[in-house]
């Protein structure tokens, strides 16, 4: 089955700086790639997601890339705030019935 | 504003109990999953429904764990007998059409055994 791997799983930035968050995948044949944000005593909720005939999306001041051949994609968040502040998961899928698979998570701590 | 509805929010009882979780998807979804989430392992699978069918529960202690769709509008999670290893979180998502899609998930119910 899909496995996904997720790093770092704990990263501490200072407001303003920028944040990277990298998974890795095992099936070549996943095609969909969705990141979600968790917050203190919530559920997850999707931030933004990626499917594998694109290679780069942005919305705001997060932005996803996929690298297909090296299966690999990461989360890139430009000019933090304390509200980034939350815990983050990639998950791949092959869609159909298919179910995603999440990495383990990274939690990220944005500093005042 | 849509949202999954889990109840209840926080549950704590004793060992042996029946615990019941419960979960009303999204109006017009027809895929279900039921996850546990714990700092040892994060977030495991433990049951898929897609138009109210049980496809996949392989990730659930079939002894004592048991998940049910009686209705499009009720999911629901059973722990009978509950043991203090299933202390967690357990979220309920759901989502349209396959699973490879958008998961929207539930706040969660927070599961305390003592």
């Amino acid at each position: 089955g899909e496995n996904v791997e997720q790093h770092p799983s704990t990263l501490s930035v200072q407001e303003g700086d920028s944040a990277v968050i990298k998974c890795t995948y095992s099936d070549s044949a996943s095609n969909y790639f969705p990141w979600y944000k968790q917050e203190l005593g919530k559920g997850p909720q999707l931030i933004i997601d990626i499917r594998s005939n694109v290679g780069e999306k942005k919305d705001q001041r997060i932005a996803v890339t996929l690298n297909k051949t090296a299966k690999h994609f990461s989360l890139h968040i430009t000019e933090t705030q304390p509200e980034d502040s939350a815990v983050y998961f990639c998950a791949a899928s092959k869609g159909g019935s298919y179910i995603p698979t999440f990495g383990r998570g990274t939690s990220l701590i944005v500093h005042p | 504003d849509a949202r999954v509805t889990q109840t209840p929010r926080d549950k704590v009882t004793e060992m042996g109990q029946e615990v019941t979780m419960r979960c009303q998807p999204i109006l017009g979804h027809n895929t279900v999953f039921w996850y546990r989430q714990t700092m040892m392992q994060g977030l495991e699978l433990l049951a898929y429904f897609r138009n109210r069918a049980p496809l996949d529960d392989s990730g659930m202690p079939k002894d004592r764990f048991s998940a049910e769709m009686p209705d499009a509008t009720l999911a629901t999670l059973k722990i009978q007998p509950s043991e203090p290893r299933d202390s967690a979180v357990y979220f309920c998502a759901s989502g349209r059409d396959s699973p490879g899609d958008i998961q929207y998930f539930g706040a969660g119910t927070r599961l305390s055994v003592l």
